[in-house]
């Protein structure tokens, strides 16, 4: 199983609203990360997570909450966004060890689709 | 510091055109290098890697070479198909081996838009 899995693929969300995405992958991956990614730019790093444990925030508002419940799932608690927060969402996951980190890249889910409205 | 420069888009080639698109890269640490394709309304598929100087990748008939001496990872394909267009990122992953708190980050190029006309 290669796969990373993202639910939902398309969330619309009031700005009042609570909502999360999710992310699971089974490679027994040790690193994962959010992404968001407007329409025709690259992803952006948001989060990342490494033995279940957030080791880079890049600044993103408080606004958007992860969590890593296990080595497998990580969630994306949104509460109170902005319609500038519509994007694609990208999860992805990566191996961490020495001796397999330099053999694969990070497989990427598909995506959700979040639109704020 | 760590980034990416991928060549501008958007590209257009004819059907069984060769395609090249320029990757180079600025890196400290541990340097892997990637190449991703997104098709529309889809997340990212890793298309190949190489991991130290020399390598080459390959993939689906794509191959890049990691040029540590240019700093470069050029993507090429000899003949290029229609179910080729989509967006092509170039990556840098830099890995910090010390400290079980550190992950892995991938820096991304801005993207380069391909269309294949038949």
């Amino acid at each position: 199983d290669t796969e990373v899995t993202q639910t939902p693929k398309h969330l619309v969300m009031g700005m009042t609203n609570k909502k999360s995405l999710k992310c699971e992958q089974h490679m027994g991956h040790r690193a994962m990360y959010w992404y968001k990614q407007k329409a025709k730019k690259p992803p952006e790093l948001m989060f990342v997570y490494s033995y279940e444990k957030l080791s880079i925030n890049e600044s993103v508002p408080s606004r958007f909450s992860p969590e890593c419940p296990n080595s497998s799932l990580l969630n994306l608690h949104l509460h109170a966004l902005q319609p500038e927060d519509s994007a694609l969402y990208l999860c992805a996951s990566s191996p961490l060890l020495p001796r397999d980190s330099r053999l694969s890249g990070a497989f990427f889910g598909q995506g959700t689709r979040l639109t704020v409205v | 510091g760590n980034s990416v420069t991928q060549m501008e888009g958007p590209v257009t080639l004819s059907e069984e055109a060769f395609l090249t698109i320029n990757c180079t890269y600025t890196a400290t640490g541990y340097p892997s290098l990637f190449w991703y394709v997104q098709y529309p309304g889809e997340g990212l598929q890793l298309l190949l890697k190489a991991t130290k100087a020399d390598d080459k990748g390959s993939n689906k008939g794509f191959e890049a070479t990691y040029r540590k001496e240019t700093t470069s990872f050029h993507l090429e394909k000899g003949s290029v198909q229609v179910s080729d267009s989509a967006v092509y990122f170039c990556a840098l992953r830099v890995s910090f081996m010390e400290g079980l708190d550190t992950g892995n980050q991938f820096y991304f190029g801005t993207g380069t838009s391909l269309t294949v006309i038949p």
